[in-house]
């Protein structure tokens, strides 16, 4: 079974610039999530979507972040404008509906300078 | 508000001997409770789950126990091994309607074993 794929693994950006992340998840796993994790915290849940709909995105700074999952499929996280604290490792996660057991992505490393 | 709490942030063992990384949490509505391994570079990966209505649970090496008058959990491992050096994660569940679960990751504890 092949896992959760994501892209880019690392990105530079200056401050006020854009970035985008990429997700794939596991065939067939209706539930996927988007993670924060910075430097010494725990992962932070940003946004979770059953299919294409979103279940919750209470912690997602919406001023700045978006995300979407065209399809039910793939997903992208979306950050404009950037701020010195986004800096962050980004792991989208996936699991089947009920299954407490996520499987994450190897995450994207996010440095804004 | 940190519900999940992993106060040690690192711990050393010797190989063959037992390591214990301990957990609270303060949410009494949380029902089930995880550990994730987490490698350097890599996604965390899912370890050991317990559910509330449980006082423990066994998988190999790796021993779960919660203690829900104490709001307590904690992991075993024995023996420990190289390879089990990670940061590791507890993290605790609970519903919020509609099926879905909220998972919330304590902030992780740092297992070195040294051989």
């Amino acid at each position: 079974e092949a896992g959760v794929a994501q892209s880019p693994r690392y990105k530079i950006i200056e401050k006020r610039q854009s970035v985008a992340f990429w997700c794939n998840p596991i065939s067939g796993h209706a539930t996927l999530y988007w993670y924060q994790q910075i430097l010494g915290q725990g992962p932070k849940l940003l946004i979770q979507f059953q299919n294409n709909g979103v279940v919750d995105d209470s912690q997602l700074p919406k001023d700045r972040f978006s995300a979407e999952r065209l399809k039910g499929v793939d997903s992208t996280l979306k950050i404009q404008p950037a701020k010195l604290e986004d800096s962050a490792v980004y792991l989208c996660a996936s699991s089947p509906r009920g299954n407490y057991g996520y499987t994450f992505g190897s995450g994207t490393r996010l440095t804004v300078v | 508000d940190q519900q999940v709490k992993q106060n040690s942030p690192s711990l050393s063992v010797q190989e063959g001997r037992i390591s214990i990384l301990n957990c609270d949490y303060t949410n009494s509505m949380f029902d089930y409770f995880l550990w994730y391994k987490k490698y350097p570079a890599e996604g965390p990966t899912f370890l050991i789950s317990i559910s509330s209505i449980k006082d423990k649970n066994e998988d190999g090496r790796f021993t779960v126990f919660l203690n829900k008058s104490a709001k307590h959990l904690s992991l075993h491992i024995v023996p420990s091994q190289p390879g089990d050096s990670a940061v590791y994660f507890c993290a605790a569940s609970a519903g919020r309607g509609g099926g879905y679960q909220k998972v919330t990751f304590g902030t992780g504890t740092k297992l070195q074993v040294i051989p």
